[in-house]
């Protein structure tokens, strides 16, 4: 089975704070993303990453930004958290290709609190 | 850029009747894919649809693309209690990119 873990399941920071999250994948997929979810707004592409040391910036990165050093690891970075970045933020992986095509697995979440 | 829109929002269900959630999106896709979230958990993939018109049931579930692969829907048939949770539509553009809808959350009255 495909196996997506999150570093911290709650976490609560302090504005202004730096924040790491980190994403572990254990099936060699080239593909990974990192998405915040909020109610009534489903889930929102911040950074994707089609391969080690690349990263594309997704529907709202402002804020954020990605380190992949190795494959399997995935890294979003609140440079200087607010509280406008409380939510749950969800890490996928996928392959590049194959079928079903893209289909994501997703990690359990982190739920971000930023007081 | 590509906008995937769903409806409805929430679904609120007696226990044995039918419904079903709808995905719009403003440009022609390559696939949809639909997805469960549990309350509580984390998205798991159901099932993708490639083809034109293509229909895909899994038990009472029926998943369907639209001709012009812009739409897409699912219904579900005798909602039970398992059913309850949040269906994610998401749709793959031709530059291979997936946008997800909001999600239509479904409670179900026993």
């Amino acid at each position: 089975d495909v196996k997506v873990t999150q570093s911290s399941r709650y976490l609560v920071k302090r504005t202004g704070e730096k924040v790491f999250l980190e994403c572990v994948q254990d099936m060699d997929h080239e593909n990974m993303f990192w998405y915040r979810q909020d109610p009534g707004l489903g889930l929102r592409l911040i950074y994707f990453s089609y391969d080690v040391k690349m990263k594309e910036k997704g529907d709202i990165p402002e804020g954020y930004s990605v380190s992949r050093e190795k494959k399997e690891r995935f890294s979003l970075i609140l440079e200087s958290a607010s509280t406008n970045q409380t939510s749950m933020y969800l890490c996928a992986s996928s392959y590049h290709s194959g079928e079903p095509s893209y289909e994501q697995y997703f990690g359990p979440g982190t739920r971000l609190t930023v007081t | 850029g590509q906008q995937v829109m769903q409806i409805p929002q929430y679904q609120h269900v007696q226990e044995g009747e039918d419904f079903t959630t709808y995905c719009n999106s403003s440009t022609t896709l390559s696939n949809i894919q639909w997805y469960k979230q549990r309350p509580g958990g984390h998205p798991v993939f159901l099932i993708q649809l490639v083809k034109s018109g293509e229909v895909k049931k899994q038990k009472r579930l029926t998943f369907q693309f639209g001709e012009a692969k812009k739409n897409s829907s699912l219904h579900i048939t005798a909602t039970q209690t398992t059913d309850v949770g949040t269906y994610f539509c998401a749709g793959l553009s031709n530059d291979y990119k997936l946008s997800f809808g909001a999600g239509t959350t479904v409670t179900v009255r026993a």
